[in-house]
Formats: structure tokens, sequence, C-alpha cells
């Protein structure tokens, strides 16, 4: 089991709320990313951050936003929630030096739901 | 950017088979490789990388992987499977000096049958 804790592990909501998923990454780790993972798909990049700066980002529209706090815990937040929203979302950490950077190590994740 | 092709999606075996998961990617450049595990109930995990060097690398649990430049793949093996190794499995790519985010494989259900 990684270090990695997520909340919550289940939500549901409906479409056009708003929704925060919260993430504290491994002890050491000054990189967060999310992921969304669809129902029998792999995880598709969201973003990342480092040192609370966004550090590259996928194919996700603006209303997915995120934050990282000096304590290396992170946010991910969704606005006007979508029906096709509905996943998982993995939260993942990776340690600062090296080739040990391209590690993730995942969070159990939140299942989200949008009705 | 970079992509990952995992061609089987479900493989079922029974006990003591042995295992072949396909694992195929598009990338000009570099790469690093890896393979992640999902158990049942359980975090996403590595099962193991490739950064350079033998292009044969072990992992836990009796898997290894073979790095084949020529045909960019990167197959899982186990010679002998247990029923504990009924998972999901993830073939992963990044590229080597870059930006360290991994593109996934949309992954491979295994059952093994006791």
């Amino acid at each position: 089991e990684t270090g990695v804790t997520q909340s919550p592990t289940h939500l549901i909501k409906t479409r056009g709320q708003q929704v925060t998923l919260r993430c504290s990454s491994q002890s050491g780790h000054n990189t967060v990313s999310w992921y969304q993972q669809a129902l029998g798909q792999g995880p598709q990049f969201i973003f990342q951050y480092y040192r609370e700066e966004e550090n590259g980002r996928g194919n996700f529209p603006p209303r997915f936003s995120g934050l990282q706090f000096p304590n290396y815990s992170s946010e991910l937040n969704v606005n006007a929630l979508e029906l096709d929203d509905s996943a998982l979302y993995l939260c993942a950490s990776s340690p600062t030096g090296g080739v040990a950077k391209n590690i993730q190590y995942f969070g159990a994740g939140t299942r989200l739901s949008v009705l | 950017a970079q992509s990952v092709s995992q061609h089987n999606h479900h493989v079922i075996l029974s006990e003591a088979a042995s295992l072949e998961l396909g694992c195929n990617y598009s990338y000009g450049g570099t790469v690093n490789l890896f393979w992640y595990v999902q158990y049942p109930g359980q975090h996403l995990q590595l099962l193991l990388k490739y950064f350079s060097g033998d292009p044969l690398v072990k992992g836990i649990k009796g898997f290894e992987a073979e790095f084949i430049k020529s045909k960019f793949s990167f197959n899982l093996r186990k010679p002998s499977v247990q029923w504990s190794d009924t998972a999901e499995y993830f073939c992963a790519v990044t590229a080597s000096g870059g930006s360290y985010i991994p593109t996934f494989g949309r992954g491979t259900s295994l059952i093994v049958h006791p």
C-alpha cells in the first residue's frame, strides 16, 4: 500500500454541480498528478502539479482545475459536471529526483457518479 | 505524443499456464517503460520498470518483461501463473528526458482459474 490517500472514496453528484476531490501525497513527494479512469480504460492524464504550479495538462477542458498546497496535498475541482465525468479519479505522487520521477504512486481513487 | 496499445483486453488462464501480455508503444525517441498492476480492491502499483541497460527486466512475483526496441514492444511474461495473479495489468510509457508524465494502455484483465 502506498502513502497516497484520497477522499472521499465515493461520491454521487447531479449534472451541472461542482465537485472537489482531495489527495494527500506520499511523504517526500512534491509532484502530484491526477488521472481519470473510465470503466474498461487505462488512466487518462488530467494534469500535474509540481511545487504548487501546474506542470503539464492533458486533453481536458478548463472546467477541470486543480491546486497543490505547500504541504503537497492537492485538490481536483470539476465544475458543471456532465454525465461523462462519471469515472474513477486517481491521484498519484512521484519522488523528486532522477529517473524515479517517472514512477507513479497511486491512491485508491475516488469513484464519482454523475446522475 | 506517445501512445500505448495493449492487444489483449481479457485473458483467462488456468493455474500453472504461461502468460504473455502484449504492449506496443508509439514514440520516436527514447522511452521509459512500465507495467502497473491493480489487484482486486487494491491500489494501482508498479510491477516492473525499464529505464536503460539490460532489456530483460524482472519485477515482483516472478514477472518479467522484455524491451525490444526494433518492435517498439515491452511484453510482460510469467512462466507459471497463480490464482493470486488475477488482476488488471497496465502498460505505460514516458519519454526520457521529458515531462515524466506516463501514457497508459487501456489495460488487460487477467483471470486465473484455480
